[in-house]
């Protein structure tokens, strides 16, 4: 059964780069079935969406993040990584990463993308 | 970017009764829309993905339906192990992927 475990130093300046590491064990990271996903939470908000990517290292970054966030898979530790530059507060969240699923939709070039398999967290705080 | 309203913003229901949340897209998606449960503290589960088609493993209580641009989630009957927050996902535009703001459904 497919587990991600998200990892990371802790508590991150204003400024500085936020690094994490999602170690993906049950399965490969070069599994044809998924993209490899991270999404965040601030606290007390929903859910945002930061960027998948796939075990070739194609990526797809949410436009709002996409100056400052950088996501890469080593796969032959089975992990895939976040950097996200030049931090502030507002990038205090809880950090998730996830394996997500496509499949064929009914339209053309249209894919179903789900989030099926997720870690537990890491809360990061942008703190002096 | 397709922006996801969920309604309402919270509930309160007793076990046993039928839950119906509402998600509506700002642009038509098909039947691109997931849904999530997520308990405090805890990750969000899959439980419904193209809007219809339940997760493995999910109850057959949540049952989900609708294209276009209006969706509903629907518990049939609460379970008490379903008090949580439940959110949607469009996934027709992948840039971005976007979420609903969530639903928090409570004990009355």
């Amino acid at each position: 059964q497919l587990q991600l475990q998200e990892s990371g130093p802790g508590p991150v300046k204003p400024s500085e780069t936020l690094s994490l590491t999602c170690s993906v064990s049950g399965g490969s990271i070069r599994s044809s079935d998924y993209y490899w996903g991270w999404i965040r939470q601030p606290p007390g908000k929903g859910l945002e969406w930061m960027g998948n990517i796939f075990y070739s290292g194609s990526t797809y970054y949410n436009p709002s993040l996409k100056s400052r966030l950088t996501i890469s898979v080593d796969t032959s530790k089975n992990q895939f990584s976040l950097k996200l530059s030049s931090v502030t507060a507002a990038d205090t969240a809880v950090y998730y990463c996830a394996g997500v699923c496509r499949r064929s939709g009914q339209l053309p070039s249209y894919y179903h993308y789900y989030m099926d398999v997720w870690g537990k967290g890491t809360m990061v705080i942008v703190s002096s | 970017d397709i922006q996801m309203t969920q309604s309402p913003s919270s509930l309160s229901a007793s076990v046993g009764d039928r839950v119906t949340i509402t998600c509506r897209a700002s642009q038509s998606i098909s039947n691109y829309l997931n849904w999530y449960q997520q308990k405090p503290g805890k990750a969000p589960q899959l439980l419904i993905y193209a809007a219809s088609s339940l997760q493995s493993g999910v109850p057959s209580r949540f049952s989900g339906n609708g294209s276009g641009t209006d969706f509903t989630l629907t518990i049939t009957s609460l379970q008490p192990e379903d008090f949580a927050t439940y959110c949607c996902q469009q996934t027709y535009s992948i840039l971005p992927l976007t979420f609903g703001g969530g639903t928090k459904v409570e004990i009355k």
